[in-house]
């Protein structure tokens, strides 16, 4: 069973660019969740799809964004890229539970 | 507020060595807690879990955590280290408003040989 899949696997944007990335679940696993990973703040929730629709939202501004597809695949974007949104972002997908939850290997996105 | 408090940021032990990462939280009820490890280039992968019943918890590679509700803990302990652990781990309760994760900061483990 292939596991999450994040593409791309590195990003270098320029400030005020936006971006979209993307995430394909386990195959059967219908949410998704996104986290920001920066050295100082560690794992921030950013949002939670299920079955397309958005179920949780951390405390991030509006330009950051997602959407769910009706395979499951999720795209994040950020609109008007500022250079503290440099970071990892991981995707994670589940079934139900969210203690089986399956992350995948992040996009490394460096704003310039 | 719930939060996780990992005050390690990081921590070196010699190979064979025992070890012990500090996780603190901060919750209003019997808390879900768990323990994630990561690898450099690599997602999170489930060490192990809490849920209620026995406060010793067994998980992959040898690792096992012990919940302790009067000292708000949660630390993770291996009796003798892999060059092989040295990664960053990360300790998260399950947030009771929306179920999602909340992590902790992260300890980054170095071994040495």
């Amino acid at each position: 069973k292939a596991g999450v899949t994040q593409t791309p696997r590195y990003l270098i944007k320029t400030r005020g660019q936006q971006v979209t990335l993307s995430c394909s679940p386990i195959s059967g696993h219908r949410s998704v969740s996104w986290y920001q990973q920066t050295p100082g703040q560690g794992l921030q929730f950013l949002f939670e799809y299920f079955s397309e629709t958005q179920r949780n939202k951390g405390n991030f501004p509006g330009r950051f964004s997602g959407r769910q597809f009706s395979n499951s695949r999720s795209e994040m974007n950020v609109s008007t890229l500022e250079l503290g949104d440099s970071a990892l972002y991981l995707c994670a997908s589940s079934n139900t539970d969210p203690e089986k939850l399956f992350f995948g290997s992040g996009t490394q996105l460096s704003v310039l | 507020a719930q939060s996780v408090t990992q005050p390690d940021i990081h921590i070196t032990v010699s190979e064979g060595a025992s070890l012990e990462l500090r996780c603190n939280y901060s919750y209003g009820a019997t808390p879900y807690l768990f323990w994630y490890v990561q690898s450099p280039g690599q997602g999170l992968q489930l060490l192990l879990k809490y849920f209620s019943g026995d406060t010793l918890v067994q998980g992959i590679k040898g690792f096992e955590a012990e919940f302790k509700r009067s000292q708000s803990s949660f630390n993770l302990r291996k009796p003798s280290v892999h060059w092989s652990d040295a990664a960053e781990y990360f300790c998260a309760v399950q947030s009771y408003n929306t179920d999602k994760l909340i992590f902790g900061t992260g300890t980054r483990l170095q071994v040495f040989p």
